[in-house]
């Protein structure tokens, strides 16, 4: 089965704060996403990157920046926390290449409150 | 890029019912389009998907969901809900066939009731 892991599933952050969420996935997909779930938002796509060391702003990537140095991780970087990015993080993973698009496998989440 | 729309944010419904959720999307000429569950607690997982030919889509525990073209819906049904069946359903699109970002809906929560 594929897995996708998140470093914390709670995480409390005060403003201002340089933030590291981790993520690993397992079954050597070309794809990784960063979304943050809100209540009557639905999931929003903060960043998207399709290789190592390449990335790409999905549709709210304000104040938010990623990194992927290996191809199994992907980390998201809150540079200067705030108040307003308090919320729900979904990490996903998906094969790439032709013959998409495919489904997408998520991780369980990580609970970020910024106080 | 798409936009997806879920017409119920919230369904209650008693168990062994039938339950159908709303999804609508902003039309364009090919779309690729999904159902996710969410579970309390979880990260999403996939119930099942349309990317071509019958547009009646099974997927697993018992879901099932019909695409149609002119109508740009794509809603999902279950003719007899239990209660493991709480959660919360996330309707997605994508348009492109080599466009693996995906466009979500707000969610529906369904709430089955004893």
């Amino acid at each position: 089965d594929v897995k996708v892991t998140q470093s914390s599933r709670y995480l409390v952050k005060r403003t201002g704060e340089k933030v590291f969420l981790e993520c690993v996935q397992d079954m050597d997909h070309e794809n990784m996403f960063w979304y943050r779930q809100d209540p009557g938002l639905g999931l929003r796509l903060i960043y998207f990157s399709y290789d190592v060391k390449m990335k790409e702003k999905g549709d709210i990537p304000e104040g938010y920046s990623v990194s992927r140095e290996k191809k199994e991780r992907f980390s998201l970087i809150l540079e200067s926390a705030s108040t307003n990015q308090t919320s729900m993080y979904l990490c996903a993973s998906s094969p790439g290449g032709a013959g998409g698009p495919y489904e997408q496998y998520f991780g369980p989440g990580t609970r970020l409150t910024v106080t | 890029a798409q936009s997806v729309t879920q017409l119920d944010s919230q369904v209650p419904v008693f168990e062994e019912a039938p339950v159908e959720l709303r999804c609508n999307y902003s039309s364009s000429v090919s779309v690729y389009l999904f159902w996710y569950v969410q579970y309390p607690n979880q990260g999403l997982q996939l119930l099942l998907k349309y990317l071509s030919g019958s547009t009646l889509v099974k997927g697993i525990n018992g879901f099932e969901a019909e695409f149609n073209k002119s109508q740009t819906s794509f809603h999902l049904r279950k003719p007899s809900v239990h209660i493991s069946d709480t959660a919360e359903y996330f309707c997605a699109v994508s348009d492109g066939w080599d466009d693996y970002k995906l466009s979500f809906g707000a969610g529906t929560t369904v709430t089955v009731r004893a």
